[in-house]
């Protein structure tokens, strides 16, 4: 069955420290990756997205993520978190050849200031 | 502002009441979504249009929901004898299929509460 799991549900850091967080993915086929964001009282919002080419994707407010094919894994990184990125992320599949997205249970980040 | 807007964004309803939700998505955009969220969970399918046309449900979608898209433009969700097994947050996503992949785009989202 297709899924995305979310290493962690709830992560706590300090601002300046660097942040990773983890998303593996099963699904037959190729897919296209995605990480949202969702800060408190807004709605989702695209990061980041990969599709082909470059495995290392960059996406807003300094954050990237790599795919990893032999892993099946699309992580997440910040190398200096702010305050301001105090939200939920979700990673997220879709198959290249259609439409289904398939979401993670999502993490929680908080950053402490 | 041109995203993808939503009505209501909350509606607090009664078991067994019929409720109605509306989207509107991107103009130029051809795909619409709809998601269903609870709370600690990512947001779960529910069903697709490509214009006017409904292309895929999902198991999760009972008989008693139902969706539209009128002439490919706006859509409307709705739920019939609500229980409270459906409060959640319903989120509406549109996207331009083009080939080898899409970007969703997400509205606010209506929070529905049972009681």
């Amino acid at each position: 069955a297709q899924s995305v799991s979310q290493h962690n549900h709830h992560v706590i850091l300090s601002e300046a420290a660097s942040l990773e967080l983890g998303c593996n993915y099963s699904y037959g086929g190729t897919v296209n990756l995605f990480w949202y964001v969702q800060y408190p009282g807004q709605h989702l919002q695209l990061l980041l997205k990969y599709f082909s080419g470059d495995p290392l994707v960059k996406g807003i407010k300094g954050f990237e993520a790599e795919f990893i094919k032999s892993k099946f894994s699309f992580n997440l990184r910040k190398p200096s978190v702010q305050w301001s990125d105090t939200a939920e992320y979700f990673c997220a599949a879709q198959n290249t050849g259609g439409f289904k997205t398939i979401f993670g249970a999502g993490t929680r980040l908080f950053v402490k200031a | 502002d041109t995203g993808v807007s939503q009505d209501p964004r909350h509606k607090i309803t009664k078991r067994g009441q019929n409720v109605t939700f509306r989207c509107d998505p991107i103009s130029e955009h051809n795909r619409l979504y709809w998601y269903r969220q609870t709370l600690g969970q990512g947001p779960e399918f529910l069903t697709y249009f490509q214009n006017e046309a409904q292309l895929e449900k999902s198991r999760l979608l009972s008989d008693r929901f139902s969706a539209e898209r009128p002439k490919g433009s706006f859509s409307t969700l709705e739920i019939q004898r609500t229980e409270q097994g459906d409060s959640a947050m319903y989120l509406c996503a549109s996207s331009l299929a083009v080939m080898g992949g899409e970007t969703q785009y997400f509205g606010p989202g209506t929070r529905l509460l049972v009681l």
